[in-house]
């Protein structure tokens, strides 16, 4: 059964860049979408984009264009999220999730434990 | 963007009960709409996809119907455990969650 691992908490001032790692395991990576979801505190669920690994294709929510960049490692089975231009409203756990059918537009079946991410001056 | 509205915001019932949460789409998402369970510090976890299909795992008690405007999740008879927040998501587009209902149990 796949898993994702995402790395740990991180605490960015205003205006840096976070890079957040989804690794997967026990299964087939490349040939899903893999999206990155985030849940400021006591709020809702928020798709951010995702990518599918073995085409390297992308999309972005608008909210995020310009702002955020998700890439993949096949060779490690690795998909990452930066956020640059951070601000106060990023603070939130950051999910990924793998997409059940392998689209973009997906349902997620699989997600990762999540990473806190807080900014702070 | 495709807005989903969930209501209502908290549901209390007891154990035994039937719980029928709504979604509502800001237009038709088809059947392309999944529900999601989330307990305090956890992952969601996918119950229904594309409307009325189960997921892996899940207990027969959690049913999905609808499709165009209108979903609704039921849990037949609550169990203690089943105390969470649902979340429901489209992907007729790119992604958008509902709001989330509160499912108590007293």
């Amino acid at each position: 059964q796949v898993q994702l691992v995402q790395s740990g908490a991180e605490v960015k001032k205003p205006e840096s860049s976070v890079k957040v790692s989804c690794k997967a395991s026990g299964g087939t990576f490349s040939s899903y979408a893999i999206s990155w979801v985030r849940q400021a505190p006591g709020q809702g669920l928020e798709w951010i984009g995702g990518i599918i690994p073995i085409f390297g294709t992308t999309n972005y929510a608008q909210k995020f264009q310009g702002r955020v960049t998700i890439t993949a490692d096949e060779s490690t089975s690795t998909a990452y999220m930066e956020l640059s231009s951070l601000r106060s409203e990023d603070t939130a756990v950051y999910y990924c999730a793998r997409g059940h059918y392998g689209i973009l537009t997906d349902t997620f079946d699989i997600w990762g434990q999540g990473t806190m991410v807080t900014v702070s001056s | 963007e495709i807005v989903l509205t969930q209501s209502p915001a908290t549901l209390s019932l007891s154990p035994g009960k039937r719980a029928t949460l709504s979604c509502r789409a800001s237009q038709s998402v088809s059947s392309y709409l999944a529900w999601y369970q989330q307990k305090p510090g956890q992952a969601p976890r996918l119950l229904i996809y594309d409307a009325s299909n189960r997921a892996t795992g899940i207990p027969a008690r959690f049913s999905g119907s609808g499709s165009g405007t209108d979903f609704t999740l039921t849990i037949s008879s609550l169990e203690p455990e089943d105390s969470a927040v649902y979340y429901c998501q489209q992907r007729s587009n790119w992604p958008t969650f509902g709001g989330g209902t509160k499912v108590e149990i007293k």
